[in-house]
């Protein structure tokens, strides 16, 4: 199983600010993600990590907003830009386990309030 | 988009009782089920992936079923401990779209 840190572990930021979250894994991972849980919601799925390339958004999140950074295959980066309250969310990344069906293991989360 | 549902949304417990929830999820192209638990403040730790319909899987205190020919899966606790308390997410796959889609989850708290 991968060990994946996230920096910062909680904010609070003002609106119109961005704030870059950061995932690092202890090994080397080819599929990466980020998710994001808004109170009362589910967990859903903002976009692939993918290295090298653009970022595979998913539908209702854009990369203006969210921009995504995946340098190598260890770290990557989600930015979440012109903040408003309604951004407040946890934001999980997690990879995927390459010899299982799909079976992903996750951050710790950043819990992030805008004001 | 898959329509995933999970009940109850909330679910207190004594401790030592035993306990179960459901997840319902649509049937046609079904690749894979998935079991997370998510304690606060704590990653979202996998428990199970299911595949077969029959399929009976067993962790300790905590085992799961699987019907995919009518889209749901239970979730069984046994004689629940405070450890237990968490929220527990389902997420099924689909042929052709390999990315898991969650339910909103079951929180669940044991009373000691």
């Amino acid at each position: 199983s991968a060990v994946i840190s996230q920096k910062p572990s909680r904010d609070i930021c003002q609106r119109g600010t961005s704030l870059t979250i950061q995932c690092q894994v202890d090994s080397q991972v080819t599929m990466m993600f980020w998710y994001r849980q808004q109170p009362g919601q589910s967990l859903t799925l903002i976009a692939t990590a993918n290295q090298g390339s653009e970022a595979t958004y998913e539908s209702g999140f854009v990369i203006d907003k969210f921009p995504i950074s995946r340098p190598n295959l260890t770290f990557s980066t989600l930015t979440v830009s012109n903040m408003s309250p309604e951004d407040s969310s946890i934001y999980l990344c997690s990879v995927e386990d390459e010899g299982s069906s799909y079976e992903q293991y996750f951050g710790p989360g950043t819990r992030l309030t805008v004001t | 988009i898959l329509n995933v549902e999970q009940s109850p949304q909330s679910l207190h417990v004594q401790e030592g009782d035993s306990t179960n929830f459901t997840c319902s999820f649509p049937s046609s192209n079904f690749y894979a089920l998935h079991w997370y638990r998510w304690e606060t403040a704590k990653s979202p730790e996998a428990l199970f992936v299911m595949t077969l319909n029959g399929d009976e899987k067993k962790k300790g205190r905590i085992s799961a079923t699987l019907n995919t020919k009518e889209g749901y899966s239970y979730l069984y606790i046994k004689g629940s401990q405070p450890e237990d308390s968490a929220t527990y997410l389902c997420a099924p796959l689909n042929f052709g779209n390999e990315k898991l889609t969650f339910g909103t989850g079951t929180r669940l708290t044991i009373i000691p």
